[in-house]
């Protein structure tokens, strides 16, 4: 019930095109969710982040899509570029705790 | 703003040692989160400290320890290193104002710990 299952596990796309990350969870009273870039030798970066009372947020390039009834959740990277490319997590936090559970994260590639 | 620090980046250690990795959060944050990060377990949750009490913990055995001092600064401790504890070592910070509301994590570039 704790766990988040994240999928792709890889990922390539065309410059330019839609990058679409998923992320499925259980645990209905999960209350905050995040989502992070990370590049090799680094430590993750905060992309955006959704409570569940809202369906869709967007921030520049990123969108997160929340979909309460199905307990799922994406982000959609649009026109992505090769800068893009890097590991991706989604996490989850689950009520009355500040931890995050992370998804097992997303290897993006995007093509020049 | 000055990010979330971490020192020391690389740390080589020798079995049955112990270690301490240090966290320094972004100003005026109160809240810090350790996590482990390797390739097969992912991103994994250690513990939580705020206002210099630990609030959260993970499933993690009683050799990884860590405080948080008042100007909260924080501290993980892990003792008789065994090999499987390589990873790359994670300290997130975070705006607490008091709330039970939830604010972004922010994350330091890690410390990498071998253990040979």
């Amino acid at each position: 019930q704790q766990q988040v299952k994240q999928s792709p596990q890889s990922l390539i796309v065309q410059k330019g095109g839609i990058s679409i990350i998923n992320c499925a969870y259980e645990n209905t009273a999960f209350d905050y969710f995040p989502w992070y870039q990370q590049f090799p030798g680094k430590g993750p970066a905060l992309l955006i982040a959704i409570r569940p009372d809202v369906s869709e947020k967007k921030e520049g390039r990123f969108t997160i899509s929340f979909n309460k009834s199905a307990k799922q959740f994406s982000l959609h990277i649009m026109d992505s570029q090769p800068g893009d490319s890097a590991t991706y997590f989604c996490a989850a936090s689950p009520p009355g705790t500040y931890k995050y559970i992370f998804g097992t994260g997303t290897r993006l590639k995007v093509l020049a | 703003k000055a990010g979330v620090t971490q020192t020391p980046r690389y740390l080589i250690k020798t079995r049955g040692q112990q270690v301490t990795l240090s966290c320094s959060p972004i100003s005026g944050h109160r809240s810090v989160s350790w996590y482990q990060q390797t390739p097969g377990q992912g991103l994994q949750f250690l513990f939580e400290y705020f206002s210099e009490t630990q609030r959260n913990k993970g499933n993690f055995p009683g050799r990884f320890s860590g405080r948080q001092f008042s100007n909260s600064r924080s501290e993980m401790n892990v003792s008789t290193l065994e090999l499987g504890d390589s990873a790359l070592y994670l300290c997130a910070s975070s705006l607490i104002q008091g709330s039970h509301l939830k604010y972004e994590q922010y994350f330091g570039p890690g410390t990498r710990l071998t253990v040979t």
